[in-house]
């Protein structure tokens, strides 16, 4: 079984604008996480999805936003970028929302 | 809200030596889980607990599930130099609004091993 692969592995962006960031899970993986991994901190649950819908959210403002697919693929979007978004984002998924998780690399997202 | 706290924060020891991290709490957590973050990766499972004083190894790496349910820690024994990385600990948020499929982690152990 493949494992958890996201896109891309480094981004730049600048303040204000928008980004996607992607996640492909692996397969029968129904539910999927995202978090923020800031520099020198443990990772902080932004919110998961289970079956296409969201099923439980962090502290996370509504420009944090989004996606699970069909096909085990996800998005996070993340609109009106600040300079705090910097962080490494992890995207991990699991065959049910009980179940132990894979974590993908990250993104490193960097905000200038 | 709940928390976890990671001690020490950072260690440098000598190849061959053993290590001792541990994890606390304020709150309970029936779940106990640690990782391992190599550079540039994402956080992979090292050990899961789910009962209170079970004791777990998998190879080199032993750890246990406090009494208490507030408290868990890992030992590594004869340490390696791919050993190096940071360890977090981690436990499902208690149920709530918003806390399904919630992991808190702690701020981590950096671990370095000196050949």
């Amino acid at each position: 079984e493949t494992g958890v692969t996201q896109s891309p592995t480094h981004l730049i962006k600048t303040r204000g604008q928008q980004v996607t960031l992607r996640c492909s899970s692996q397969s029968g993986h129904n539910t999927v996480s995202w978090y923020q991994q800031a520099l020198g901190q443990g990772p902080q649950f932004i919110f998961q999805y289970y079956r296409e819908e969201e099923n439980g959210r962090g502290n996370f403002p509504p420009r944090f936003s989004g996606l699970q697919f069909p096909n085990y693929s996800s998005e996070l979007n993340v609109n009106a970028l600040e300079l705090d978004d910097s962080a490494l984002y992890l995207c991990a998924s699991s065959r049910g929302t009980g179940e132990g998780y894979t974590f993908g690399s990250g993104t490193r997202l960097t905000v200038v | 809200g709940q928390q976890l706290n990671q001690s020490p924060q950072s260690m440098f020891i000598q190849e061959g030596e053993d290590v001792s991290m541990n994890c606390t709490s304020s709150s309970i957590f029936n779940t106990w889980l640690w990782y391992k973050q190599d550079p540039g990766e994402g956080p992979v499972l090292l050990i899961a607990l789910y009962k209170a004083g079970e004791l777990t190894s998998n190879g080199r790496l032993t750890a246990q599930f406090g009494i208490t349910r507030k408290d868990s820690f890992l030992n590594i024994s004869a340490s390696i130099p791919s050993d190096v990385g940071i360890y977090f600990c981690a436990g499902p948020a208690s149920l709530g609004s918003g806390n399904t499929g919630k992991l808190i982690f702690g701020q981590g152990t950096t671990l370095q091993v000196k050949p």
